[in-house]
């Protein structure tokens, strides 16, 4: 199993402000992914962050909206940028568990107002 | 990409009585997995099914997975209200797609 640290929980923003988040892993891992949950939802993928390089993005998300940085085998970052209310969303980082089963954050609660 | 419909959007239940939930897909899967999101939470992994036809049971949860691999079910027998929440099936662990969960309610 994995031991996701997501940061922060919650956070009110100002539109046209922009939010990084951060996501710690316990282990190394190859690949972290992002996803998005809308209020009432189901969970869209966002991104795939990749060591080493860049992160690869489903259709519907762009790089600079959406900028993820992975330094490292344990730690990314996504950021929303130049915000605005229908950003408001949960966004959970997740790890593959060897392609058994996904672990994933708590969650970072976004409202923009 | 695959796509996984998911059946019912919501479901209110007398405690004791039992639940059913279901994910189609219009293609063949490699796997399912199944998750439970309780309100405010993140979700959490229930299984993975593989194999056509496959049963598994986690205490009063059955979990199946259809015999052309296109379909599964989550089943919940005597409902608890410890088991309220969102149940999502999903396909591909780690760059999943999900489908659109079930919330069920159960009233005591």
């Amino acid at each position: 199993s994995a031991v996701i640290s997501q940061k922060p929980s919650r956070d009110i923003c100002q539109r046209g402000t922009s939010l990084t988040i951060q996501c710690q892993v316990d282990s190394q891992v190859t690949m972290m992914f992002w996803y998005r949950q809308q209020p009432g939802q189901s969970l869209t993928l966002i991104a795939t962050a990749n060591q080493g390089s860049e992160a690869t993005y489903e259709s519907g998300f762009v790089i600079d909206k959406f900028p993820i940085s992975r330094p490292n085998l344990t730690f990314s970052t996504l950021t929303v940028s130049n915000m605005s209310p229908e950003d408001s969303s949960i966004y959970l980082c997740s790890v593959d568990g060897v392609g058994t089963e996904a672990f994933f954050g708590q969650g970072t609660r976004l409202t923009v107002v | 990409g695959q796509q996984v419909m998911q059946i019912p959007q919501y479901q209110h239940v007398q405690e004791g009585e039992d639940f059913t939930t279901y994910c189609n897909s219009s293609t063949t899967l490699s796997n399912i997995q199944w998750y439970k999101q309780r309100p405010g939470g993140h979700p959490v992994f229930l299984i993975q099914l593989v194999k056509s036809g496959e049963v598994k049971k986690q205490k009063r949860l059955t979990f199946q997975f259809g015999e052309a691999k296109k379909n599964s079910s989550l089943h919940i027998t005597a409902t608890q209200t410890t088991d309220v929440g969102t149940y999502f099936c999903a396909t591909n662990a780690g760059k999943s797609t999900f489908g659109d969960g079930t919330t069920l309610t159960v009233k005591p």
